[in-house]
């Protein structure tokens, strides 16, 4: 079946660094890929989207290029910020069922002044 | 975006209980889903609830021990049924949102068996 698999974490960091959440899937026909972001005491909200092969996805500075020949999603992110600390999870769209998403494991973020 | 609201935002139940989670979306939206997200882990689809019909389970949940009403288009429910320590989790709802496969979610509902 679909699954996502994202880079184990904890990930930690110095504020301005440059960041890198790895993702790889693996689907069955051109599923969207998602990152979902769950920041401390918050439900989870859709970071950035991409729904065909080379689209990239941005927002609040993050950027994720759909990858099809190497099955990739990463999440990259030029200077993170202490506001960054968070989970971040990959995921994608399961086409057998409607609207059905696949997640990853989660990896959680913390960014140190 | 929806506004999605979830009662009870935590709870610490005794087990062979039952709890009651409720979702409540500020608009009209035909398909409804529940996530179940285990200390640690990712989160795993439930059962999709669409307003009128019967909800549908993925494997591994059944309808006994997860019973779902949709009784409109902006509420939900998801029952936990004969608690253990096992269902020990994070309960989420989420709704179909904007542009293909978007998912608005809500707060989620920390649910501690002991």
């Amino acid at each position: 079946g679909n699954s996502v698999t994202q880079m184990e974490g904890p990930v930690t960091l110095s504020e301005e660094a440059f960041l890198t959440i790895n993702c790889t899937y693996t689907a069955t026909g051109y599923p969207s890929l998602f990152w979902y972001v769950q920041y401390p005491g918050e439900g989870l909200q859709l970071l950035l989207k991409a729904t065909k092969a080379d689209d990239k996805g941005s927002n609040k500075g993050f950027e994720a290029t759909y990858r099809k020949e190497t099955t990739s999603f990463h999440l990259e992110k030029g200077s993170v910020q202490v506001s960054d600390s968070a989970v971040y999870f990959c995921a994608l769209s399961d086409l057998q069922g409607a609207q059905k998403l696949v997640f990853g494991q989660g990896t959680r973020l913390t960014i140190n002044p | 975006s929806a506004v999605i609201s979830q009662k009870p935002s935590r709870d610490i139940c005794q087990r062979g209980t039952s709890l009651t989670i409720q979702c409540q979306v500020d608009s009209q939206v035909t398909m409804m889903f529940w996530y179940r997200q285990q200390p640690g882990q990712s989160l795993t689809l439930i059962a999709t609830a669409n307003q009128g019909s019967e909800a549908t389970y993925e494997s591994g949940f059944v309808i006994d021990k997860f019973p779902i009403s949709r009784p409109n288009l902006t509420f939900s429910t998801l029952t936990v049924s004969n608690m253990s320590p096992e269902d020990s989790s994070i309960y989420l709802c989420s709704v179909e949102g904007q542009g293909p496969d978007t998912q608005y979610f809500g707060p989620g509902t920390r649910l501690t068996v002991l």
